[in-house]
Parts: C-alpha cells; structure tokens; sequence
C-alpha cells in the first residue's frame, strides 16, 4: 500500500503476556518512530531508526520495551510481561531521512493495546 | 530542551465562524514548528509547517500558522470551520541541535464544530 501500515489495529492481552506490534513503513522511507499515545499524557516518543545507524531509544520506558527494524523496513515493537499501564495506542510514522530530510512524518493509524 | 504547550485542551466553534488554535513553543535554537491533525480511528495528517522561511505558513484545508518568535506562539487559524474540521489537533516542535530526531508534541486540542 501507500501509507503507513501497522498491524494488529486492536490487540486484547492479558496482563504478564508479551504482545508484538508491527509496523510497515511506506517504501524508500529511511527514517522510523514509535510513539505511545495514552489518555491524557498526548504523545510520547518511544524509539527512533535511522537506515543503517544504531536506533535512538531513548525514549524506551522501561527494559520491558524494545524494538527492532530488520533489513531497513518493517519494524516490531516488543513489550514484553505487558502492565495496565502499557494500555495505550503504539503509532508508528516514517520519513524521508527524518528530520534533516523534509521534516514530515506519515503516521500509520495505531494499534490499540487493552491490558487487562 | 524543547516543550509545546497547546493553551486549550478544548475548542467548540460553530461551522461558518473562525478558528483559532493556540500554542506556545520553548526551543534553545532555531526550531522547526508543524501542525499535524488527527481525524477519530485515524493517524496524525501534517496540516503544515515552518521550517525558516516565510513566518505565515499556508497549509492544506485553509489552514495556516504565523511563527512570531517574539512570542513563541505558532497558533493556527481557519477563517472558517467546516463540519470536517471536527478533530484533534497537534503543535508540534523539532529541534536538531536540541533533541536529535525526536518531535515533541503539544497535548493536543479536541475541535467540536457546531452545526
């Protein structure tokens, strides 16, 4: 497709249990985040890839979260022994060399994690 | 360090009437400033940005932004709201120099139109 394609759009999951999120970027895009958007709390940077370089993952709350990009396109955030706490929407955006390219970020349309 | 601050949380406009959405930014260098909108169940759409050029920006949807660094203010403006304008919308600051990569984004502000 053209955009932003992330998968699953809603995951029900019990608290203590790993759950994948996947992200597929638009094609020739280099540059790709992971952002959390909880309920009153706006949107929170997770994780930054850049081609080739080591990711940015600064913004990782906690070592329960990772992520990785294989062969420079889709991309899996991992949270693993998931916490209410981590029920939230996971956003994933690409770009044309990030920020020193145009700036502007395509944003996929999220997928809904429920902790129970 | 950067910040964005959006003033109101919550908008309600009638459809036909202006719209003004505020937001106060806090960069130690020259920042890159956009505007993005999220429709319900849908992702963040760029409405536009500046970037150091011109300080009016016009973006998609008759939307547009005045950068005035005296105030640290890129408020959004329509003359005139259109039921489609029902959204939630984001200020967003980049700084390079500051932050790297990440973009840091406003509350966000919920549109409500009114027929």
């Amino acid at each position: 497709g053209a955009g932003v394609s992330q998968s699953p759009s809603n995951k029900v999951t019990e608290k203590g249990k790993d759950v994948e999120l996947r992200c597929d970027p638009i094609s020739g895009h280099t540059a790709l985040y992971w952002y959390r958007q909880s309920l009153g709390q706006g949107l929170e940077f997770l994780i930054y890839f850049q081609g080739n370089s080591a990711p940015d993952k600064s913004g990782l709350p906690s070592d329960r979260f990772s992520a990785e990009r294989t062969g420079g396109s889709v991309s899996t955030l991992t949270i693993q022994r998931t916490q209410q706490e981590d029920s939230a929407v996971y956003l994933c955006a690409s770009s044309f060399r990030g920020l020193q390219g145009t700036g502007e970020l395509f944003f996929g349309e999220g997928s809904r994690l429920t902790v129970l | 360090a950067q910040s964005v601050t959006q003033l109101d949380s919550h908008v309600s406009v009638s459809e036909g009437t202006p719209v003004l959405l505020r937001c106060n930014y806090s960069s130690s260098y020259s920042p890159s400033l956009f505007w993005y909108v999220q429709h319900p169940n849908k992702g963040l759409q760029l409405l536009l940005k500046y970037t150091s050029a011109a300080t009016l920006v016009k973006g998609i949807n008759g939307f547009e932004a005045e950068f005035k660094k005296s105030e640290t203010s890129f408020h959004l403006t329509k003359p005139s709201a259109h039921m489609s304008d029902a959204a939630e919308y984001f200020c967003v600051v980049s700084d390079f120099k500051a932050a790297g990569n990440k973009l840091t984004f406003g509350g966000g502000t919920r549109v409500l139109v009114k027929p």
